[in-house]
């Protein structure tokens, strides 16, 4: 049962343009929610996250927006630049605080 | 400050060996967690050590174990090795137990044949 889902394996957008990765949850228990960049050959690389007592959390280019009510999170790039090609991945942190669930990723290609 | 590391990058087995995989935290961490990511899927939680002891363990069999050593570096053991046990296996550290501040290593690809 996955508790955390990505459900587009991967998006193409082009350079200047917006990005923006889905997430979805099951798991109301989960109170911290991570986005991780992976590029090939390397571990995964943390880029934002955000309590569940917000709705919005912003970094530069970066902005996470978290809907509670529909358990759903999505992460904003704008503007998408060639660099941010790579798998973009969430991840939803239990109450414990010991334990990351990820979702399956996105392959993000942002074309020139 | 150096970062996470791990040993070896590559490695290929047999099935039904034994293989440990080493992870060295950030300096000040002194929490390591391990995940397994399998070819086109999430990284999957394995366990957590904090200060030496296992602080949290995901659904795996009990042929994984590991070990923290008072350096804060880890391993993570695999016996009888099964061919779904091919994988990246990624360790992460933290300064406290909360994995908000994870920082991960580059991962272990292993291959069981």
């Amino acid at each position: 049962d996955q508790q955390v889902k990505q459900n587009s394996p991967s998006l193409s957008v082009q350079e200047g343009r917006i990005s923006i990765l889905n997430c979805d949850y099951t798991n109301s228990m989960f109170d911290y929610f991570l986005w991780y960049k992976k590029y090939p050959a390397e571990g995964p690389t943390f880029l934002i996250s955000i309590s569940s007592i917000k709705d919005k959390n912003e970094d530069g280019r970066f902005t996470v927006f978290l809907n509670k009510s529909a358990k759903h999170l999505s992460l904003h790039i704008v503007p998408s630049q060639p660099g941010d090609s790579a798998v973009y991945f969430c991840a939803a942190m239990n109450n414990a605080g010991n334990m990351l669930t990820f979702g399956g990723g996105t392959r993000l290609m942002v074309k020139p | 400050e150096t970062g996470v590391t791990q040993s070896p990058t590559h490695l290929i087995k047999t099935r039904g060996q034994q293989v440990t995989l080493r992870c060295s935290s950030q300096s000040g961490h002194n929490t390591v967690s391990w995940y397994q990511q399998a070819l086109g899927q999430g990284p999957q939680f394995i366990f957590q050590y904090y200060r030496e002891e296992e602080n949290g363990r995901g659904n795996f069999p009990p042929r994984f174990s590991g070990l923290q050593f008072p350096n804060y570096s880890s391993e993570l053991n695999v016996n009888a090795l099964e061919l779904d046990d091919s994988a990246l296996y990624l360790c992460a550290s933290s300064p406290v137990e909360l994995n908000t501040e994870a920082f991960f290593g580059q991962g272990t690809r292993l291959t069981v044949v």
